[in-house]
């Protein structure tokens, strides 16, 4: 079956670092995407990992492990409208199949 | 102007009536998705679309048919909607050869 795993929610404050996890376990994997969704608007794209090891863009960073099923997401010098969920996406078969998403509440 | 735009924004319907959500897309993209989002849930595949002549049937379609006027246009049906389909609705475009999918604004249904 598909499946991907992620924390529902988790806090940290401003100007921190917060690392968030991501099982999954998909068919026809090619490659996992992070994508960041503010409450009631669109998913937006942050990032894509296609190998393993580490992608990093700005203060965003990515990480894959295509043997363990393994991908995280690092943010740096959190802000306060880093407040959102982040959804781990696997990518695969021309279709997308979605985690449920952490919800990350960054505190002053 | 946005590349992928939905419409209506947010509509609040009763049991049984038939309604339509239009997607429109400026991107130039041959794949189209339409996507359900409810709390605690991931998002969910209804139909794709992979080109004009071509409709899908997703994780979720029961209840709900498609239509793929043109190119650009893609629009979900619910033929007589039920309280349970109450959701955040999302359309999405793709490019073939790339698995990044852009999305709409999304639509807020609500069935009463």
């Amino acid at each position: 079956g598909q499946n991907i795993d992620q924390p529902t929610e988790m806090t940290a404050t401003e100007g921190a670092i917060v690392q968030i996890n991501c099982t999954y376990q998909t068919s026809g994997f090619n490659g996992l995407f992070w994508y960041q969704q503010h409450a009631g608007e669109a998913p937006t794209f942050l990032s894509y990992n296609v190998l393993d090891g580490l992608e990093e863009k700005g203060r965003f960073s990515s990480f894959l492990s295509r043997s363990k099923g393994y991908s995280y997401l690092l943010l740096k010098e959190l802000q306060m409208k880093d407040s959102a969920s982040y959804l781990c996406v696997s990518g695969g078969y021309n279709k997308l199949i979605f985690g449920a998403g952490t919800r990350l509440a960054v505190h002053p | 102007d946005a590349d992928v735009t939905q419409t209506p924004r947010n509509r609040i319907t009763k049991t049984g009536k038939r309604i339509m959500l239009e997607c429109s897309q400026t991107k130039g993209h041959d794949r189209m998705y339409w996507y359900r989002q409810d709390p605690g849930l991931g998002l969910r595949l209804i139909y794709y679309s992979f080109d004009v002549k071509d409709i899908n049937k997703g994780e979720i379609s029961d209840g709900y048919s498609v239509s793929r006027q043109a190119q650009a246009k893609f629009s979900l049906s619910l033929e007589s909607a039920i309280p349970n389909q109450t959701a955040l609705y999302f359309c999405a475009t793709s490019d073939p050869g790339s698995d990044e999918q852009y999305f709409g604004p999304g639509t807020r249904l609500t069935v009463t």
